[in-house]
């Protein structure tokens, strides 16, 4: 099955820096990678998402960068700002509809220091 | 955008005793929903992948006898926890996606704990 790495497991910054968070999966069959952000105690919500047909996607602050050849792909904060500060996860997954079956990275608690 | 309502947001109760949580779709048909479960400061553990009418299907170790999945309609799923015990506190999240190339969005969880 699909084996999705996320490192860093903590990532600290100051406000204003840049973060950057890297996964790396093993299925080459895999095709959609989520990033979700999770504020402590509530739910995941999705940030951004990237196809395999796509290298590079981004939404104002926050891009992502996919490589499908070495089989990573990162998540990019331009800007920190406290309100940044929570735990993130990838995902990667492939198939649709019934088949589609995320797996999760271990997640990385990101601290954005004012 | 979508919406996912979970219910109940936080359970106690005694040991033996058994619980139901309810993961519903407000705005979309959920063709396929998630369960999932996340111990502090970990990552997302699926527990188990429904799609609506069929039996769920069990990630490895988890007991379905344990863990009862009903997904009965597009935008209902339930989770009921049999005769619980205090290891099986926890935080419990589902998650809906719609067909296609939808993404899934999760609910707001239900926190067990087992006295």
């Amino acid at each position: 099955g699909e084996n999705v790495e996320q490192h860093p497991s903590t990532l600290s910054v100051q406000e204003g820096d840049s973060a950057v968070i890297k996964c790396t999966y093993s299925d080459s069959a895999s095709n959609y990678f989520p990033w979700y952000k999770q504020e402590l105690g509530k739910r995941p919500q999705l940030i951004i998402d990237i196809r395999s047909n796509v290298g590079e996607k981004k939404d104002q602050r926050i891009a992502v960068t996919l490589n499908k050849t070495a089989k990573h792909f990162s998540l990019h904060i331009t800007e920190t700002q406290p309100e940044d500060s929570a735990v993130y996860f990838c995902a990667a997954s492939r198939g649709t509809g019934g088949s589609y079956i995320p797996t999760f990275g271990r997640g990385t608690s990101l601290i954005v220091h004012p | 955008g979508a919406v996912v309502s979970q219910h109940p947001s936080w359970v106690i109760c005694k040991s033996g005793t058994s619980v139901k949580i309810e993961c519903r779709s407000l705005d979309f048909q959920a063709t396929t929903m998630f369960w999932y479960r996340q111990f502090p400061k970990q990552s997302l553990m699926l527990m188990a992948t429904s799609n609506e009418g069929s039996k769920a299907t069990y990630e490895q170790g988890v007991e379905k006898d344990k863990f009862l999945i009903n997904h009965a309609s597009l935008t209902l799923s339930t989770l009921t926890v049999t005769s619980a015990h205090p290891e099986d506190s926890s935080f419990y999240i589902c998650s809906a996606k719609g067909g296609g190339n939808q993404p899934q969005h999760f609910g707001d969880g239900t926190r067990l704990s087992i006295l």
